[in-house]
């Protein structure tokens, strides 16, 4: 079956640290890969996401590359502020007949001091 | 701005008290998801409806249910509810199976 594997957190950051969270995914297919984010007491953000091998998705300085040959999606952003502290979920969304579900990795808790 | 609206936002019911959540979007989206997050766990796909076509998990329990009257809203209802139930319930729209998911604030349950 489809699965999602991410980074354990929590990871605790000072301001303008590098941030990278490891995902890797198992799909039949060719899925859809999202990153989501969850801020305190909110429902989930979708962040970015990509739909084919090599594309890049980038939203708020946030970038991960879908890498069919590692099955990997890792979300990386520069420099990181303290309003960036939330959860983060990496998702995919496999084709053919699954019907659009989403599939969850567990989420990193990230943490950002100033 | 379009957008998915959940109510209430945070919702008490005592244990065994039957309990409806509400969903309703302004996107037009033909398919609702809902969702079940318990905590710091990942959500949890429930059931959606593809139109008037509803689809439930192979692992949901009976003692929820859904109704969509139309294409903006969609409904949860928890028949009796556990201990084991109290979450964040999520609802997502896209328009069809293949885009976007955009997700609604979700609900916190807490049951007493």
């Amino acid at each position: 079956g489809n699965s999602v594997t991410q980074m354990e957190g929590p990871v605790t950051l000072s301001e303008e640290a590098f941030l990278t969270i490891n995902c890797t995914y198992t799909a039949t297919g060719y899925p859809s890969l999202f990153w989501y984010v969850q801020y305190p007491g909110e429902g989930l953000q979708l962040l970015l996401k990509a739909t084919k091998a090599d594309d890049k998705g980038s939203n708020k300085g946030f970038e991960a590359t879908y890498r069919k040959e590692t099955t990997s999606f890792h979300l990386e952003k520069g420099s990181v502020q303290v309003s960036d502290s939330a959860v983060y979920f990496c998702a995919l969304k496999a084709g053919g007949t699954s019907y659009g579900k989403l599939t969850f990795g567990q989420g990193t808790i990230l943490t950002v001091h100033p | 701005d379009a957008m998915v609206i959940q109510n209430p936002r945070y919702q008490v019911t005592q244990f065994g008290k039957p309990v409806t959540l509400s969903c309703s979007q302004t996107l037009n989206h033909n398919v609702m998801y809902w969702y079940q997050q318990k905590s710091s766990q990942a959500p949890k796909l429930l059931f959606h409806y593809y139109d008037k076509d509803f689809n439930n998990e192979a692992d949901t329990p009976d003692n929820f249910q859904s109704r969509r009257p139309n294409t903006s809203f969609c409904f949860l209802d928890i028949r009796s509810p556990g201990l084991g139930d109290a979450a964040m319930y999520l609802c997502a729209t896209s328009r069809d199976h293949v885009e976007t998911q955009y997700f609604g604030p979700g609900t916190r349950l807490l049951v007493l």
